[in-house]
């Protein structure tokens, strides 16, 4: 069965520093990977996806992610985080074996201090 | 960037009654879902749509969920009768193909907050 785990709920980072938020998966085929950002009163916002090739995957405001096959994860990372980035996480997996249908984790809320 | 648009934002309800969340998709795309977001938990897969029927739907989706495309810009779901346990934020969603694809987004709305009293 296919299905996603963000271990932490919160994570609080100052401005200007390196953020990583952590994501695992599960999931008997070939995933896709996603990750989608969510700011209050806004809705699901695609940051990058892990369709193939090179594992390293770039997105939008500066995120990256890295697909690790070996450790089922798909951590997305920032050098350097604003306060705008203060928002909502979400993790998702999918792919051909599983239809229409993403699995998403339960989100990881980022709070960024000044 | 076009935006999938969801009304209403917050929706009010007592238990039993019906209620029929409306969505606008992007205007050429050709795929539509519906997600679901209890507070305090994951988003969930709740159906999908394509070609005016549904293409998939999770063990959520019984019979008292339906969907629609009454026209060619909206797309709705309606709860027959409403629970309790109904309330939840609820995702549409729309892709121009089958978002598997590598150039390929799915792009959601911000959502209805449903809360059934």
């Amino acid at each position: 069965a296919q299905s996603v785990t963000q271990p932490d709920i919160h994570i609080t980072v100052s401005e200007g520093a390196s953020l990583e938020l952590r994501c695992n998966y599960s999931y008997g085929a070939t995933p896709y990977l996603f990750w989608y950002v969510q700011s209050p009163g806004q809705g699901l916002q695609l940051l990058l996806k892990y369709f193939s090739g090179d594992t390293l995957v770039q997105g939008i405001k500066g995120f990256e992610a890295e697909f690790k096959r070996s450790q089922s994860s798909f951590n997305l990372r920032k050098p350097s985080v604003h306060w705008s980035d203060a928002a909502e996480y979400f993790c998702a997996v999918g792919g051909r074996d599983s239809g229409y249908a993403l699995n998403f984790g339960k989100g990881t809320s980022l709070l960024v201090t000044p | 960037e076009p935006e999938v648009t969801q009304t209403p934002s917050h929706q009010v309800t007592q238990m039993g009654q019906e209620v029929i969340l409306r969505c606008v998709p992007i205007s050429n795309h050709l795929y539509f879902y519906w997600y679901r977001q209890i507070l305090g938990q994951k988003v969930e897969f709740l159906v999908s749509f394509y070609n005016n029927e549904i293409s998939e739907k999770s063990e959520i989706f019984d019979d008292q969920f339906s969907v629609e495309r009454p026209d060619g810009s909206n797309f709705t779901l309606k709860i027959r009768s409403t629970k309790l346990e109904d309330s939840a934020m609820y995702f549409c969603a729309s892709s121009e193909e089958s978002f598997w694809g590598r150039d390929e987004k799915l792009l959601f709305g911000s959502g209805t907050q449903l809360s059934v009293l």
